[in-house]
């Protein structure tokens, strides 16, 4: 079945400093693939989302480009702030069908000052 | 952006005892979805639903699971009756076609 890895549990960084969160998955189908960011006790609210490859698609700040060569779809931001400060979902679903994500374990990121 | 809501926020009750999740979708959207997360794991798909009808479950339904959405209602989640496994965060989502689903903040169940 379908899988996605997300390797880091917690980053940690102090504000201002760039950040990579690492996404790959595994699909026998057309991927489409999210990023979610849930802040605490809120709903997960979409960040980012591509099925095109090796497009970079980019909402508040935020950056990520799928590559189906890696099957990789790695968040990024340049200069992280405070209220980045929130738990990272990266999900899958299969493109041109109505159905489930499947989900990583998530990124907690934590910003200090 | 479009909002889904969840009533309760919290539950708390008996193992054995039903319990029923409500999920208000927004308003124009026709897929409906119920994803599990128990703590510290990752959000798993349960159900989803489309046009009075289940469309496809995952082994995480269980049959003493059940979902539906009367006359445009709220889209609900029954648990009958219900185990000690199934204290988690429930979350619903809903979409209008292929694309994003939206979900709503959860609702935290804990089953004693």
């Amino acid at each position: 079945g379908d899988s996605v890895t997300q390797t880091e549990g917690l980053v940690t960084l102090t504000k201002g400093l760039p950040v990579m969160l690492n996404c790959t998955y595994q699909t026998t189908y057309s991927p489409f693939l999210f990023w979610y960011v849930q802040h605490l006790n809120e709903a997960p609210k979409l960040l980012l989302k591509s099925s095109t490859d090796n497009k970079r698609t980019e909402h508040q700040g935020f950056y990520a480009t799928l590559h189906k060569s890696s099957s990789s779809f790695h968040l990024q931001k340049s200069s992280v702030q405070l209220s980045d400060s929130a738990l990272y979902f990266c999900a899958l679903k299969r493109t041109q069908v109505v159905g489930q994500l499947t989900f990583g374990s998530g990124t907690r990121l934590q910003v200090y000052a | 952006g479009p909002k889904v809501l969840q009533i309760p926020s919290h539950q708390i009750i008996d193992m054995g005892q039903m319990v029923t999740l409500n999920c208000d979708p927004v308003s124009n959207h026709l897929y409906f979805y119920w994803y599990k997360q128990i703590l510290g794991q990752q959000m798993e798909f349960l159900v989803n639903f489309y046009n009075g009808k289940v469309m496809e479950k995952s082994k995480l339904f269980k049959d003493q699971f059940s979902v539906e959405r009367p006359d445009g209602s709220y889209f609900t989640l029954k648990i009958q009756p219900t185990a000690l496994e199934d204290s988690a965060v429930y979350f619903c989502a809903s979409s209008l076609g292929q694309d994003t689903q939206y979900f709503g903040p959860g609702t935290r169940l804990l089953v004693l």
